[in-house]
């Protein structure tokens, strides 16, 4: 059985550019979650999909987009780049909303 | 809506004493709780949840939580820590499995040799 894995690991983008990340859920899982991560700070919900459909969203602008895809896999993208989107952002799967997500070790963003 | 509180951002503690991380959320109906070990750039990993039934949860490597929901608290504690714990230490909560789970600021602990 195979881990969350994201890709890249590591991003620099400058502001305005668009950026996309992957993900890669564990086998079986059909739920996605991404969160990004601030510096020092808790990881914050920015949205999930379940079966290729958006299931709830945080409070991320709509420049923040995902997409999931028939083998489960998803994309982040976000658009217009601002500094402030510099963080770690994770994606973390699970089965049917079983409340256990397993998380990838995320992609860190820095937006110069 | 839910919310979690870590009032301790730093725990400093040496190895082998016993630690406890502070947990406290709000919400205005039954939650899911977790905690949460973030390891030096890694994804993070789960550590223990309260789901329903007993209210005092254990982990694998010797840590435990007890759901207290009259204090709306969900503390971990492990009496005798490592080197190997340092870490940073995440609290979360869910309305349900179908819901969004809410992250607390996270508690950086240090044990010291």
């Amino acid at each position: 059985e195979t881990g969350v894995t994201q890709s890249p690991t590591h991003l620099i983008k400058t502001r305005g550019q668009q950026v996309t990340l992957r993900c890669s859920s564990q086998s079986g899982h059909n739920t996605v979650s991404w969160y990004q991560q601030a510096l020092g700070q808790g990881p914050q919900f920015i949205f999930q999909y379940y079966r290729e459909e958006e299931n709830g969203r945080g409070n991320f602008p709509p420049r923040f987009s995902g997409l999931q895809f028939p083998n489960y896999s998803s994309e982040l993208n976000v658009n217009a780049l601002e500094l402030d989107d510099s963080a770690l952002y994770l994606c973390a799967s699970s089965r049917d909303f079983q409340e256990t997500q397993y998380f990838g070790p995320g992609t860190r963003l820095l937006v110069l | 809506a839910q919310s979690v509180t870590q009032l301790d951002s730093q725990v400093p503690v040496f190895e082998e004493a016993p630690v406890e991380l502070r947990c406290n959320y709000s919400s205005s109906v039954s939650v899911y709780l977790f905690w949460y070990v973030q390891y030096p750039n890694q994804g993070l990993q789960l550590l223990l949840k309260y789901l329903s039934g007993s209210t005092l949860v254990e982990s694998i490597n010797g840590f435990e939580a007890e759901f207290n929901k009259s204090q709306t608290s969900f503390h971990l504690r492990k009496p005798s820590v490592h080197i190997s714990d340092t870490a940073e230490y995440f609290c979360a909560v869910s309305a349900s499995t179908y819901d969004k789970v809410i992250f607390g600021p996270g508690t950086s602990l240090s044990v010291i040799p």
